[in-house]
Formats: structure tokens, sequence, C-alpha cells
């Protein structure tokens, strides 16, 4: 396995649901972050999580850490058909600057 | 906003020819990165700079890749002999130092390699 696994690989709600992805990883991480992709676009970063906090929310996001289980989970609450896209968890290892090694992603359809 | 900027945003070569993906990153980012997605697939590190050097290359960012900053403001990533399996998204990113490791991803640039 690869760092950076995401499951479900896609994931088809209604909006005004809940949805939950999760990301785990294999090796000792500084951060963890996700980003959101939209067909065909570039990244859209949400959110980072170092590895020393356990929960971090913004706005319709709450993003959690565990790092004994080397895991973490997105939550985007009261989801709506604009959330509609791809979601990838990256891990990076080292400083300021080095690498992010990405996950699978995450398919999210969010049903109008 | 700043943002990260892409040109072209699609380009089409013959295998064997030479290709120039060229960015313009963030103007305070001190760290360049190349990034690419193959259809389908995850988005894959190539290669980060910083202070006109390498600091952090892939193993796929073999002898056909170079990236150069000719002036203050370009990144450029150069393949200098394509081949069919170079067709992929190419991702720009940046980002400033200081303890802030959010990298901030340009639009990408879709090249298509026959």
């Amino acid at each position: 396995s690869q760092q950076g696994e995401e499951d479900p690989q896609a994931l088809s709600i209604q909006e005004g649901e809940n949805a939950t992805m999760n990301c785990s990883y294999k090796t000792s991480i500084n951060n963890l972050q996700w980003y959101r992709q939209n067909s065909g676009r570039g990244l859209v970063h949400l959110i980072l999580i170092r590895s020393n906090e356990r929960e971090k929310h913004s706005g319709r996001l709450r993003v959690t850490l565990d790092t004994s289980k080397k895991s973490s989970s997105l939550l985007i609450t009261a989801s709506r058909a604009a959330d509609t896209a791809s979601y990838f968890c990256a891990t990076q290892t080292g400083a300021s600057g080095s690498r992010l090694t990405f996950g699978e992603g995450t398919q999210l359809t969010v049903n109008p | 906003e700043p943002e990260v900027t892409q040109t072209p945003s699609h380009q089409v070569t013959q295998m064997g020819q030479e290709v120039i993906l060229r960015c313009v990153p963030i103007s305070n980012h001190l760290y360049f990165y190349w990034y690419r997605q193959i259809l389908g697939q995850k988005v894959e590190f190539l290669v980060s700079f910083y202070n006109n050097e390498i600091s952090e290359k892939s193993e796929i960012f073999d002898d056909q890749f170079s990236v150069e900053r000719p002036d203050g403001s370009n990144f450029t990533l150069k393949i200098r002999s394509t081949k069919l399996e170079d067709s992929a998204m190419y991702f720009c990113a940046s980002s400033w130092t200081g303890g802030v490791y959010e990298q901030y991803f340009g639009p990408g640039t879709r090249l298509t390699v026959t």
C-alpha cells in the first residue's frame, strides 16, 4: 500500500447529508492536508492538520487525525451540490517545502 | 487573491519533441514544485525547487526533465524528448516558508503526446 489511501473511492449522497472520507498513511508525518479537485481542474487546499493536533474545523469541514492509527477523516457537513469533486489527502513528512504525497482520492457526488 | 498561473492550458506534441511548461508562482513564495497526474490516477510529486536549485526530486524526474527559474517570476518544466507515457496533467505549485506548509496549485497544463 502507498502513503495516503482514501476510502471510500466513491461516495454519492443527497444534498444536506454529511459526507465522511477517510485517509490512511504509512509513515510518520509532519502534517496532513486535504485538497479538493473539481473535474479537470487544479487542486484547492482545504485544510491542514499538524501531527500534534487531533481535530480541526473550517466552516463546514471537520478534520480529525489519529497518529496512533495513522489515519485521518474529513467530514463535510450539510453538503451542497457544489461540493461535488474529488477529495485527496496529502501527507508531508518533512519540513516546510518538502513534497506532498497524495492518496488515490475519493470522488464525492452530491445529488441535488 | 494571488494565484499560481500556468501556460499553456493544453499542449499537444509529437513523441520525441521537447516541451516547456510555464508557471508563474505566487510572488512572495520561495518554494516551487511540479506534480503530475496521469488521467484517472493520483497526483505524483516530480520536483521541488528552492533558492535556484532543486531541493528534492522523485524517481520520475529523470534526465529527460529539467526545471528552471529564468527570471524573477517564471518557473519552467522542460521535457527534452517526450514519450507517450508523459501524457498527463502537470501542476505547478508554490509555497512560502517560515513554517507555513500549504502548497498552492495552479490550474494545470494538460500535455498530450501523440
